[in-house]
């Protein structure tokens, strides 16, 4: 079986500095990982994925994601926060090796991001 | 940029009575989801579509739904006889492939069952 976890429900950051969204995942073979955000009455908006190669994956709106296998993560990070990230953010696994297609997603970070 | 649109935004039904919810996946994609989201939980995924079949199912979804590829452009999803528990936001999303495309989401329909 596959599983998400995203241990924070909210996340608080100023505008400028930093962020991370944390992501960890279970999962019995190797994992395809995604991250997608969610605005207001919005559906889910792909922001990158990991598939192979480079652990760092670069994505949409200067977000990035930095896979760790030893550890099962998939933290989303951005240099710089700004006021228009505030969002719902999603981490989604698919387990490739134990075949099928569907999506496991966790249970989402609120990120605010403050003047 | 392409979207995956779904019809219609919100549908409101009495408990017992059929719905359909409608989707128009992007044009050139070949896999066809369902996701439910019902209030403060989780997306959870309903169903995958590919060849005028279905591919993956999960414990959700049960005889009472159905989906349905009637022409070139629509994918359908039916609820034949709803019930209160399935009030929640339903998400269709389309996929070029399997193998490592992302799956790309429309906006929703809210169901509300009264």
């Amino acid at each position: 079986a596959q599983s998400v976890a995203q241990p924070e429900d909210q996340v608080n950051v100023a505008e400028g500095n930093p962020l991370t969204v944390k992501c960890t995942y279970s999962v019995s073979g190797n994992p395809y990982l995604f991250w997608y955000v969610q605005y207001p009455n919005r559906g889910l908006q792909f922001l990158l994925k990991y598939i192979t190669g480079d652990n760092l994956v670069k994505g949409s709106y200067g977000f990035e994601a930095e896979f760790n296998k030893s550890q099962t993560s998939f933290h989303l990070k951005k240099p710089s926060a700004l006021v228009s990230d505030s969002a719902l953010y999603f981490c989604a696994v698919r387990d490739i090796t134990g075949g099928g297609n569907k999506l496991t997603f966790g249970t989402g970070t609120q990120l605010k991001v403050e003047l | 940029e392409p979207e995956v649109t779904q019809t219609p935004s919100h549908q409101v039904t009495q408990m017992g009575q059929e719905v359909i919810l409608r989707c128009v996946p992007i044009s050139n994609h070949l896999y066809f989801y369902w996701y439910r989201q019902i209030l403060g939980q989780k997306v959870e995924f309903l169903v995958s579509f590919y060849n005028n079949e279905i591919s993956e199912k999960s414990e959700i979804f049960d005889d009472q739904f159905s989906v349905e590829r009637p022409d070139g452009s629509n994918f359908t999803l039916k609820i034949r006889s709803t019930k209160l528990e399935d009030s929640a936001m339903y998400f269709c999303a389309s996929s070029e492939n399997l193998v490592n495309q992302p799956q790309h989401f429309g906006d929703g329909t809210r169901l509300s069952i009264l």
